[in-house]
Parts: structure tokens; C-alpha cells; sequence
């Protein structure tokens, strides 16, 4: 089955910066989603996002399929933006998504 | 409009007990899913539903069942519960299981099994 690879796994910010969280696939995707699971545990749909650039609000992403990767642009950070971020991807005949192990982020106030 | 709900929230069971999850949803979604989630290990696929009347194995299905009861509604049965299975346990839903579909997820459950 395909591989996907986030990094870095822990990221520890200062509120107000600005981070790059990346996600690495071994194969061509047909489908792409970003997560934030908060402190409570609750996942969130962020993105849906298989190829180009997607913004909302603070937050937004890149995919670039050709090159087998996706970005998500965290900017101007909150506290509120602590969590685990996700990254999903399917290929081939499949939709149904494999996830990443996430990017463990905390923002300090 | 309550989305992906699950029952229970939080539940501790011996070794060789069963149990079923419930899950449900209220949004007329074709699809829904159960991933188990590991510490450092993502969610993992357990079952899933592409449509009432049909379930497929996802990739760690051992010693689960499932039933997709009707289009609202997707259990996840343990019949005889060990201590791997101790883990959070999230139910998922999707318009379909096809492309651009997005996938909505319930609060989880907490399951320890000693």
C-alpha cells in the first residue's frame, strides 16, 4: 500500500510564528486530506486537496502531486492551533484514505 | 444536525469480555468507516461500509465485526476482547467512497481493555 511520511513528528512554536508542516506519499494520489486532532481528540477537516492550493484563513496548503508531497502553512500561530496534524492520502482504485502519524504541534502563549 | 455521533464515550473491559460500538450518523452518507488509533501510530482502517448492505475489511481487522445496520447506523463488535485492543476508536462517515468526498469523524472512544 502506499506510504505517507510527516515531518517534522514535534514542532514547539512561540504564538505569533509561522510553520510549514510537510507530508511525503510513495505513490500518485487521487485523494488528499489534512486533520487537526485537538487536545480533546476531536479530528477536523482542514483540507481536502489531491493537487493545488487551498487557503482558509490562517491555515493553508499545497499539493503537489507530481512531486509526490503536500504542504500545510500555519501562519501567525494560536494556541488554539495545538494538536496532531493528519495527513491522508488513497490511490489507486481506492479512496479509501491511509493516514500519516502526524505532526505533534504546541503552541506556547 | 449532530454529524457523526458514538456510544460509548468511554469504556473498560476484561480480557475475554465483548462489547459493540455504536456509531451513527445524520448526514445521509453512503459510507462509513471504524479506524483504530495507537499512540505514534495515525489511525488505522479497521472496516468500513462503501453502502448499506455491504462491509469490507480495512487493514487491521482482526478480531472485529461489524454490521452496517442501516444507512444511518455502523457497530463494531469485540467478541472476545484482548488487551491489544486497547486503543481509541474513531467512527467516520463520507457522502461516498469515491473521489472529492471528505470524511467526517465522531468524538471517539476510549476503550481499555485489562
Amino acid at each position: 500500500g502506499i506510504q505517507v511520511e510527516q515531518s517534522p513528528p514535534d514542532l514547539i512554536l512561540q504564538e505569533g510564528a509561522n510553520s510549514t508542516l510537510r507530508c511525503n506519499f510513495s505513490d500518485s494520489v487521487n485523494n488528499l486530506q489534512w486533520f487537526h486532532q485537538n487536545p480533546w481528540g476531536q479530528l477536523i477537516n482542514l483540507f481536502y486537496i489531491p493537487s493545488g492550493t487551498k487557503q482558509n484563513g490562517r491555515l493553508s496548503a499545497t499539493t503537489v502531486a507530481t512531486e509526490r508531497y503536500s504542504l500545510l502553512y500555519i501562519s501567525s500561530s494560536q494556541t488554539t492551533d495545538s494538536g496532531v496534524y493528519f495527513c491522508a492520502v488513497a490511490s489507486g482504485g481506492s479512496y479509501i484514505p491511509t493516514f500519516g502519524r502526524g505532526t505533534s504541534l504546541i503552541v506556547h502563549p | 444536525n449532530a454529524g457523526v455521533t458514538q456510544t460509548p464515550k468511554f469504556q473498560v473491559l476484561k480480557t475475554g469480555q465483548s462489547m459493540t460500538l455504536q456509531c451513527a450518523q445524520d448526514m445521509n452518507h453512503n459510507s462509513m468507516y471504524w479506524y483504530r488509533q495507537d499512540p505514534g501510530m495515525g489511525l488505522r482502517l479497521i472496516y468500513y461500509s462503501a453502502s448499506e448492505g455491504t462491509t469490507d475489511k480495512g487493514e487491521v481487522p482482526n478480531g472485529y465485526n461489524v454490521s452496517r445496520l442501516n444507512k444511518r447506523e455502523f457497530s463494531l463488535r469485540l467478541e472476545s476482547a484482548a488487551p491489544s485492543q486497547t486503543s481509541v476508536y474513531f467512527c467516520a462517515s463520507s457522502e461516498t467512497s469515491g473521489a472529492g468526498d471528505e470524511q467526517f469523524f465522531g468524538p471517539g472512544t476510549r476503550l481499555t481493555v485489562l
